[in-house]
């Protein structure tokens, strides 16, 4: 069974760009999470999508969103890119309590 | 009262010995305590998970122990290998914000052969 995936594996912006990243869920898993791992910060919740609605949010900014497809798969979008953006994005997909994580996006912000 | 606090930030032990990570808690409305295990280049992986109604889970080598009352869980991964080398993060939720796991800072474990 193929795992979560996430694209790109990396992404190189300039402050200002906006940025889209990708996840496709685990085949069967409805939800999908996004997390942003900064150097030395851990792992911060950002967004929990459910059955294409967005169920939960963690303390960022509005220029952080993004939405799930029909399909279950979802994007991230980060607009107006600060510096302190750079960071590993991490998606993860459930069916039940377990949140299975991808590899991760890294984005640098220049 | 969201944070979890984790501990040490760095962990070096040698081959066979005992490893154990910290982790205290404010939130009492949290109910669900997983630890994730990350290697280098890969995401998280769920390693074991614990519920408050219990005080000890044991899956093969690690174990994890939850004090209620000092609101504190830990990690125990005996007989340590070096493929154990990796980093552990303790992790939270609550009923009510489900979802949203809360993690710990991480702690980096090295295991010398």
């Amino acid at each position: 069974e193929a795992g979560v995936t996430q694209s790109p594996t990396h992404l190189i912006k300039t402050r200002g760009q906006q940025a889209t990243l990708r996840c496709s869920p685990i085949s069967g898993h409805t939800s999908v999470y996004w997390y942003q791992q900064a150097l030395g910060l851990g792992l911060q919740f950002l967004l929990w999508y459910d059955e294409g609605e967005e169920r939960n949010r963690g303390n960022f900014p509005p220029r952080f969103s993004g939405r799930q497809f029909p399909n279950y798969s979802s994007e991230l979008n980060v607009n107006a890119l600060e510096l302190e953006d750079s960071a590993l994005y991490l998606c993860a997909s459930s069916l039940g309590h377990t949140q299975y994580f991808g590899p991760g996006t890294r984005l640098t912000v220049l | 009262q969201q944070q979890v606090k984790q501990s040490p930030q760095s962990l070096i032990v040698q081959k066979g010995g005992i490893s154990i990570i910290n982790c205290a808690y404010e939130n009492t409305a949290f109910d669900y305590f997983p630890w994730y295990q990350q290697f280098p280049g890969k995401g998280p992986a769920l390693l074991i998970a614990i519920r408050p109604d219990v005080s000890e889970k044991k899956e093969g080598r690690f174990t994890i122990s939850f004090n209620k009352s000092a609101k504190q869980f830990s990690l125990h991964i005996m007989d340590s290998q070096p493929g154990d080398s990796a980093t552990y993060f303790c992790a939270a939720e609550s009923g009510t914000s489900y979802g949203k796991l809360t993690f710990g800072q991480g702690t980096i474990l090295t295991v010398h052969p």
